[in-house]
């Protein structure tokens, strides 16, 4: 069965302070591996890893995806309090398109 | 462009009631997906549409249908809801052809079943 787990659950830190999160994943055909942020409403899209693209970033935000551990990072450098939020990683198998959701991990950045 | 939208935005509802939580999406996407979000389990997926005329079950479906008349609209109804149905329900679309995009989520229906 299919699997996602996230570590850890929950995460305070302060700002300025860098954070790794963590997703490992037990799949039988991987297609893809998404993060998502969640703040108070919707999940919101950032970034999407596949065999062709292990490595992806956008400002202080970085994710890499190892496929040889099953298991992908989320980094974030420089925290701001804007980046408090559920960080959920995402598993894409088979030819469904759907996707499977680990339990998130709350990020809070204080002042 | 309004993206997804999803009515109610939360509802309090008395358990053997029927309920029917609306999504509908201007993006033309074929795939659509409902979710439920608990604390610690993360999103689970309901039921989802490929394309408009065809449904799927997902991880969790007991007590949930779902029809895809058209390419927009995705409802989900509750035949008799159930406390463990207190939830936050988020429906989802993406764009196909290509496994490997993203799904856009709506804003949330909270629902409450006493």
């Amino acid at each position: 069965e299919d699997k996602v787990v996230q570590s850890p659950l929950s995460l305070v830190v302060h700002e300025g302070d860098t954070v790794t999160l963590n997703c490992s994943y037990e799949v039988t055909n991987f297609r893809s591996l998404l993060w998502y942020k969640q703040e108070k409403k919707a999940p919101t899209f950032l970034f999407m890893l596949t065999s062709s693209g292990i490595e992806k970033k956008s400002g202080r935000l970085s994710s890499i995806l190892d496929k040889k551990e099953l298991s992908s990072i989320l980094n974030i450098t420089a925290t701001q309090t804007g980046d408090s939020a559920i960080y959920l990683c995402a598993l894409g198998s088979g030819n469904t398109g759907k996707l499977i959701f680990g339990q998130g991990t709350t990020l809070q950045v204080k002042p | 462009i309004a993206g997804i939208t999803q009515a109610p935005t939360s509802q309090i509802l008395a358990a053997g009631r029927r309920m029917t939580l609306r999504c509908t999406q201007d993006m033309r996407h074929n795939a659509m997906y409902w979710y439920r979000q608990d604390l610690g389990l993360g999103l689970r997926l309901i039921h989802y549409s490929n394309t408009a005329g065809t449904t799927g079950k997902g991880e969790v479906p007991d007590g949930y249908s779902v029809s895809r008349a058209n390419t927009d609209d995705f409802p989900l109804t509750l035949a008799s809801a159930v406390p463990s149905q207190t939830s936050v329900y988020f429906c989802a679309s993406r764009d196909m052809p290509g496994l490997h995009n993203e799904q856009f989520f709506g804003p949330g229906t909270r629902l409450t079943v006493l």
